[in-house]
């Protein structure tokens, strides 16, 4: 079963606004990473962010993470048309590196 | 650098016929591997994993197997196509588990359709 489960499940915005996507989980984790997919690609890793870190950036992206909630979110500033995609976080409880991944967030970004 | 290739593209099969998708990592050696599916507007399902040749480890009972016949070779197979198994298959692979938190690197997908 899916570990992670993404909020919303659909998002659209637009251009130059901020959008933010939400991940809750229900076990303890090592870390956590967040993923994004364009439209009938691979993935690709955007940020992971450890079990003892609060709080990281990467660009125009920061990710935040609350271990005694089980959740993390995704902010991306100044959104671009061109981060229409969707988003997964996944979770790695420690077990070797296998991932959990979320249902994942659509989002929309409109000129 | 490393690259990551799987093939085919897509694939469009009968009901009954066996199936055969790779993929082969370059540029690392040791890599841990995997093997995903993921259905229309959904998540990724962890199929198989594999943390050297020969070791392969299944997530979830289901109609397919999975070999690494090399090290930097995964193959995903199937002897008889269930109208289910449709989906896109994404291969990835990370570094060794004793390098900690690490991202997993994914290939383009094959995209398979059975009929």
């Amino acid at each position: 079963s899916q570990q992670g489960e993404e909020d919303p499940q659909a998002l659209s915005i637009q251009e130059g606004e901020n959008a933010t996507m939400n991940c809750s989980y229900k076990t303890s984790i090592n870390n956590l990473q967040w993923y994004r997919q364009n439209s009938g690609r691979g993935l690709v890793h955007l940020i992971l962010i450890r079990s003892n870190e609060r709080e990281k950036h990467s660009g125009r992206l920061r990710v935040t993470l609350d271990t005694s909630k089980k959740s993390s979110s995704l902010l991306i500033t100044a959104s671009r048309a061109a981060d229409t995609a969707s988003y997964f976080c996944a979770t790695n409880g420690g077990g070797g590196n296998k991932l959990t991944f979320g249902t994942g967030t659509q989002l929309k970004v409109e000129l | 650098s490393q690259t990551i290739h799987q093939w085919p593209a897509t694939l469009v099969q009968p009901v009954g016929s066996p199936l055969s998708l790779e993929c082969t990592v370059e540029g690392t050696s040791n890599p841990n591997l995997y093997w995903y599916r993921q259905a229309a507007g959904r998540g990724l399902q962890l199929l198989f994993y594999s943390v050297g040749i020969g070791q392969i480890s299944s997530e979830v009972p289901q109609n397919l197997s999975a070999s690494r016949p090399q090290d930097r070779q995964f193959i995903l197979s199937s002897k008889k196509l269930l109208l289910s198994d449709s989906g896109f298959y994404l291969c990835a692979w990370s570094r060794p588990d004793r390098f900690t938190y690490n991202e997993q690197f994914f290939g383009p997908g094959t995209r398979l359709t059975v009929l």
